[in-house]
């Protein structure tokens, strides 16, 4: 079982939609948690950190964690064609240097 | 502008040989990474360095090399030992060790 797993996609959706991108992960020492975007033949973008449990706003992305679940979200609110992309979830644990764990992406394409 | 510039963008190689990637950040981040990345598989730790003059291996460092002799820049060398370097590679780098990483826009390497 991989230490992050989340769904490849592809995750079709119309323009204006409400997405829902998640995470599981097996591991309860993590306590950092990120979101990156990545286009096609470019690098990642971080979008969202946070720390332990709970939601962080920035603009139309909200981050939820759900440390009791060992589930993460990222909600993106009135969907763009240009947020088609690949979202990668990360994490880490909190004690010296900790390498981060990548899931292997989930591709989302919103059509106008 | 600040930011972290990958080159060549493509490259490619021959049996047999070594070829270097080079990653410059003028974001006056003391930490620097390389990350691999392959189809299906989240991104996977190749070296890190945490200052200048100092790296440490990643999971997956069998068939690279790295130095730090700046801290703005962290080449990478893929080795003629690591026999399937077919595959993305991106830098990022930190302001410290377990700060959030930020990615350049990656070397495709491919085998002639």
């Amino acid at each position: 079982q991989k230490e992050v797993e989340q769904d490849p996609g592809p995750l079709s959706v119309p323009e204006g939609a409400i997405v829902s991108l998640n995470c599981t992960y097996s591991n309860s020492a993590f306590q950092y948690f990120m979101w990156y975007r990545q286009y096609s033949r470019k690098g990642p973008e971080l979008l969202m950190y946070t720390y332990s449990s709970g939601n962080k706003e920035d603009g139309r992305f909200t981050a939820q964690v759900d440390k009791s679940s060992k589930y993460i979200s990222l909600f993106i609110r009135d969907s763009q064609p240009s947020d088609s992309a690949t979202y990668l979830c990360a994490m880490r644990m909190n004690t010296g240097f900790q390498k981060l764990v990548f899931g292997t992406g989930t591709r989302l394409l919103v059509s106008p | 502008d600040g930011g972290i510039t990958q080159s060549p963008k493509y490259l490619f190689r021959k049996e047999g040989q070594n070829v270097t990637l080079s990653c410059e950040q003028n974001l006056n981040h003391d930490a620097m990474y390389w990350y691999r990345q392959d189809p299906g598989q989240g991104l996977r730790l190749i070296y890190y360095s945490q200052i200048v003059n100092d790296f440490q291996k990643g999971d997956i460092a069998e068939g690279y090399s790295v130095s730090r002799e700046k801290k703005e820049s962290f080449p990478l060398t893929v080795t003629s030992a690591q026999k399937n370097p077919t595959a993305f590679y991106l830098c990022a780098s930190s302001a410290g060790v377990n700060q959030p990483q930020h990615f350049g826009d990656g070397t495709r390497l491919s085998i002639l």
